[in-house]
C-alpha cells in the first residue's frame, strides 16, 4: 500500500529558529501534497497545496513566508517553519495522492514542534 | 472551502453501549470520507461515501451518506475501549481535502 513517512516524528527548538519538516511518499511518486496543521483537541486544517515543480498554493490566512513549502520532486515535499515562535507549536501533517484529482490521500504520522 | 459541522463534539460512553455521530453541511459533496486519528498520530481513512442514500458497514460501524449528499453519519454498536478516538470527517474541495471540526470519543470499560 501506499505509504507516506515524515521526518522528523517531533521537534523542539528555540524561538527564532527556523525548522524544516519532510513528507516523503515511500513507494509511490506524489504529484500533490498537502500540508495540515492541527492545534490539541482541534481537527486538521488545510495549510497549502503543493505540485511537484510549481509554487505552492497557501488556504487564506496562512504566510506563505513564514511557512515555505518546496516540492522540489515527486517523492519529497517540505515545509519550512521560519522564524518559529511558540505559538507555531503545533502538529504538522501532511498527505499524498499518486494522481490529481483523485479521491484518494495517504497520510504521514506527523510532526510535533514545539517552539521553546 | 465547503464547511462541514459535526456533533457532537465530545462524547463519552460506557463501554457496550451505541453511538451516533453527524457530520453536516450546506454544499452538495460527490463524496465524503471518514477517518480515525489517534494521539500523536495522523488519521487514517474507515471509508468513503459515494453515492446519496449509501450506506456501507465496517465491523460494528456503520456509515450512512444523505440522500442529498450534503450530510453523513456514523453509528458504532456496542463501542469498546478499542473505539476510543478522534472521529473526522471530510470532504473534497477541488481536489483539496477539508475536514470537519472532529468527534473526540471515550469509552470506558
Amino acid at each position: 500500500g501506499a505509504v507516506v513517512s515524515q521526518h522528523p516524528s517531533w521537534v523542539i527548538c528555540k524561538s527564532g529558529t527556523s525548522v524544516k519538516i519532510e513528507c516523503r511518499s515511500l513507494d509511490f511518486q506524489a504529484t500533490t501534497m498537502f500540508w495540515y496543521r492541527q492545534f490539541p483537541k482541534q481537527s486538521l486544517m488545510l495549510m497549502a497545496t503543493s505540485n511537484e515543480g510549481s509554487k505552492a498554493t497557501y488556504e487564506q490566512g496562512v504566510e506563505k513566508d513564514k511557512f515555505l513549502i518546496n516540492h522540489a520532486s515527486l517523492t519529497l515535499s517540505t515545509l519550512t517553519v521560519t522564524s518559529a515562535h511558540p505559538e507555531d507549536s503545533s502538529f504538522y501533517i501532511c498527505s499524498a495522492t499518486r494522481i490529481s484529482g483523485a479521491n484518494v490521500l495517504t497520510f504521514g504520522a506527523g510532526s510535533r514542534l514545539t517552539v521553546l | 472551502t465547503q464547511l462541514l459541522e459535526q456533533s457532537p463534539q465530545f462524547l463519552s460512553i460506557q463501554e457496550g453501549e451505541n453511538l451516533t455521530v453527524y457530520c453536516n453541511s450546506s454544499s452538495v459533496f460527490s463524496s465524503l470520507q471518514w477517518y480515525r486519528q489517534e494521539p500523536g498520530e495522523g488519521p487514517v481513512l474507515l471509508v468513503t461515501v459515494v453515492t446519496g442514500g449509501e450506506v456501507k458497514k465496517l465491523k460494528r460501524l456503520t456509515f450512512q451518506f444523505g440522500d442529498a449528499r450534503k450530510d453523513s453519519s456514523l453509528h458504532i454498536t456496542a463501542a469498546q475501549p478499542g473505539d476510543t478516538g478522534l472521529y473526522l470527517c471530510a470532504g473534497f474541495s477541488g481536489y483539496a481535502l477539508n475536514f470537519g471540526k472532529g468527534t473526540s470519543l471515550l469509552v470506558t470499560p
